[in-house]
């Protein structure tokens, strides 16, 4: 079955410090990867994807991601993280052979971060 | 521009009642999904509009849930005989198109639906 995992419910860091969102998906076929992040009470905001070519990824706010595809994992990293990073995130996963464009989410991970 | 707006933002039912959930997509987008986020289940997809096709409704999880898409663009989701499980907020998103390409969703704010 078609999945995507985050292994950690909540990432803590102090402020300043490198942050890493982790996630592992299970797919058949080639994968294209998303990360969004929800603030209280919002919806979900597009930060990053991965659709073929470079591993690593740029996306808004500094945020980056890595695709391996041995290790079938996406994890999001940002060098410095800030306080206004503090929301949860979401990684995702749709097909890039017919499935209608659908996303699969994982359960997603609250970040804190401290000052 | 405009995003994905929704309405309304919170919605209070009583168990039994109907309601429908009203989404407009980005303006040009051809695919719009719904989805529902609830504190048990996570992120759940629910159904799906491209064009003019037929939508994929596999996420509909009973027959008391309904969508439909008018003139390619506003949709309402609509939920009959309303129960508590229901409850939850639901999400609308929008993409420039839903095969093949590899666009992202835009998402709205989602609706807080709460059945007492």
């Amino acid at each position: 079955a078609q999945s995507v995992a985050q292994p950690e419910d909540q990432v803590n860091v102090a402020e300043g410090n490198p942050l890493t969102v982790k996630c592992t998906y299970s797919v058949s076929g080639n994968p294209y990867l998303f990360w969004y992040v929800q603030y209280p009470n919002r919806g979900l905001q597009f930060l990053l994807k991965y659709i073929t070519g470079d591993n690593l990824v740029k996306g808004s706010y500094g945020f980056e991601a890595e695709f391996n595809k041995s290790q079938t994992s996406f994890h999001l990293k940002k060098p410095s993280a800030l306080v206004s990073d503090s929301a949860l995130y979401f990684c995702a996963v749709r097909f890039s052979y017919n499935q209608g464009g659908k996303l699969i989410f994982g359960q997603g991970t609250e970040l804190s971060v401290k000052p | 521009g405009a995003g994905v707006s929704q309405s309304p933002s919170n919605k209070v039912t009583e168990k039994g009642k109907d309601v429908e959930l009203r989404c407009d997509p980005i303006s040009g987008h051809t695919a719009l999904y719904w989805y529902r986020q609830s504190l048990g289940q996570g992120l759940e997809f629910l159904i799906y509009f491209q064009g003019n096709s037929a939508p994929d409704k596999s996420g509909l999880p009973s027959d008391r849930f309904s969508a439909e898409r008018t003139g390619g663009s506003v949709s309402t989701l609509t939920i009959q005989r309303t129960q508590q499980e229901d409850s939850a907020v639901y999400l609308c998103a929008s993409s420039p198109s839903g095969f093949g390409g590899p666009y992202e969703q835009y998402f709205g704010p989602g609706t807080r639906l709460t059945v007492t």
